[in-house]
């Protein structure tokens, strides 16, 4: 069974410095995909990795994925105000033509003053 | 504009009444997914498919059922089989064998038990 392990759970950040999501998997993938969930509402689509290697930003966030370490990382810098949500990483094992995505326990975020 | 379709927005079950979940697509997806959330969880996949009438089990499918009539349509049962129904249902749908698509999710049915 695919697992899927992000951390830290709770995230406080101060505007204006520089935090790291993690997010492990147990099982060989080159498909890792970033969600951002506000409270109450469905879930945005931030980045698809799908190579090892792979880094893409948007704004203030980067994302890159390890496929040996088994590990992506989600890059804020200089957080702000609006950055405040849960986010969430998701895995689509690589199986022949058995497409579907395992989930992490998401990131909550904060960022105060 | 494409997109999902998730209704209703909010869903109130009697103890021992099976409710249906409403989920449709006008993006031409191949594949259609089920999750669930819980207060301050992940997401667990429910069902999932991938072609016309056919479907497979995910990770917590008791207590549910789906059915796929139409590439665009992917209704969810909640029996009263399953002893614990409240939480928020998400629907999502992908297009297969195109590596760089990402899966889109609907806005979600918030299913409260009464």
């Amino acid at each position: 069974e695919l697992k899927v392990e992000q951390n830290p759970l709770f995230l406080s950040m101060q505007e204006g410095k520089n935090y790291t999501i993690y997010c492990n998997y147990s099982t060989t993938s080159d498909r890792l995909y970033w969600y951002r969930q506000d409270p109450g509402k469905s879930l945005e689509s931030l980045f698809v990795l799908l190579s090892n290697g792979a880094v893409k930003q948007e704004g203030r966030l980067m994302a890159s994925l390890d496929t040996k370490a088994r590990l992506s990382t989600l890059h804020i810098t200089a957080a702000v105000h609006d950055l405040s949500a849960t986010y969430f990483c998701a895995v689509d094992p690589k199986r022949p033509n058995d497409y579907k995505l395992s989930f992490g326990a998401g990131t909550t975020v904060t960022v105060r003053a | 504009d494409g997109g999902i379709t998730q209704s209703p927005k909010y869903l109130f079950r009697k103890e021992g009444q099976n409710v249906t979940l409403s989920c449709e697509q006008n993006l031409n997806h191949d594949a259609m997914y089920w999750y669930r959330q819980d207060p301050g969880q992940g997401l667990r996949l429910i069902y999932y498919s991938q072609i016309v009438n056919d479907f497979q089990k995910g990770d917590i499918a008791e207590g549910y059922s789906v059915s796929r009539e139409k590439k665009e349509s992917f209704p969810l049962t909640v029996t009263s089989a399953q002893k614990n129904p409240t939480a928020f249902y998400l629907c999502a749908s992908t297009i297969l064998g195109r590596r760089t698509e990402s899966y889109t999710f609907g806005s979600g049915t918030r299913l409260t038990v009464v």
